[in-house]
């Protein structure tokens, strides 16, 4: 149980395309997601936490017109990375989680997306 | 601002040998931490979650410990394998679940 699904798993594509990342919770409903970043050779780093039907609270640093955030269900986000530039290359990690707030249930990862920009 | 350091940061041995990871962080008021394995260019696999009023968790080989006022978790790998090889990574959890991601211990099992 509590299978986090992304896709796509990679992708390449030139600077100033806009790319889409999607996060699905397969067998339960993720009232809470959050997106990470994760540069080579570094430790992952928090960007946005999603509750479902409500805007994204964005990390210090982030920018929240660069990165957008829709959490429209309860089984799906998604993390638009808008006119993208080789410094946005990276490897974005979707987590979810059942429970709003403070709860204290773990959080389901997926398997990520590695973002090449030409 | 957390900071959590992860020791080693590379560690290889031969099959079979117990293993202990470390892992430290600055603020200790977390909600629970969470141990992950991470596999190259993968996502996270939650291996154990434990809570802040706990001392340990336990999962099959797996054992982590929690002394939360020292700010201070273990990782403790008993009898490592070939497939154990991978990346640990350590995330205390505070207010709001944030996780703050340690670097990791790259951790090489040889045959």
């Amino acid at each position: 149980g509590a299978v986090v699904s992304q896709h796509p798993s990679w992708v390449i594509c030139k600077s100033g395309t806009s790319v889409k990342i999607e996060c699905r919770s397969l067998d339960f409903q993720a009232t809470t997601m959050f997106w990470y970043r994760q540069f080579p050779k570094q430790s992952l780093m928090l960007m946005a936490t999603s509750n479902e039907g409500s805007k994204a609270t964005y990390e210090q640093g982030v920018e929240k017109d660069k990165f957008l955030i829709n959490h429209a269900s309860l089984t799906l986000s998604t993390l638009t990375v808008t006119s993208a530039h080789p410094e946005d290359s990276s490897f974005y990690i979707c987590s979810a989680r059942l429970g709003a707030g403070d709860s204290n249930q773990p959080q389901h990862f997926g398997d990520g997306t590695r973002l090449s920009i030409l | 601002k957390q900071e959590v350091t992860q020791i080693p940061a590379a560690l290889s041995v031969p099959e079979g040998e117990n293993l202990v990871l470390n892992c430290s962080f600055t603020d200790s008021a977390i909600y629970n931490l969470q141990w992950f394995r991470q596999d190259p260019g993968k996502g996270l696999t939650s291996l154990l979650l434990i809570q802040s009023s706990q001392r340990e968790q336990t999962s099959g080989r797996l054992n982590a410990s929690l002394d939360k006022s020292s700010g201070r978790s273990t990782l403790y790998i008993a009898a490592s394998q070939p497939g154990d090889s991978a990346t640990y990574l350590c995330a205390p959890c505070y207010n709001f679940n944030k996780f703050y991601f340690g670097s990791g211990t790259k951790l090489n099992v040889k045959p």
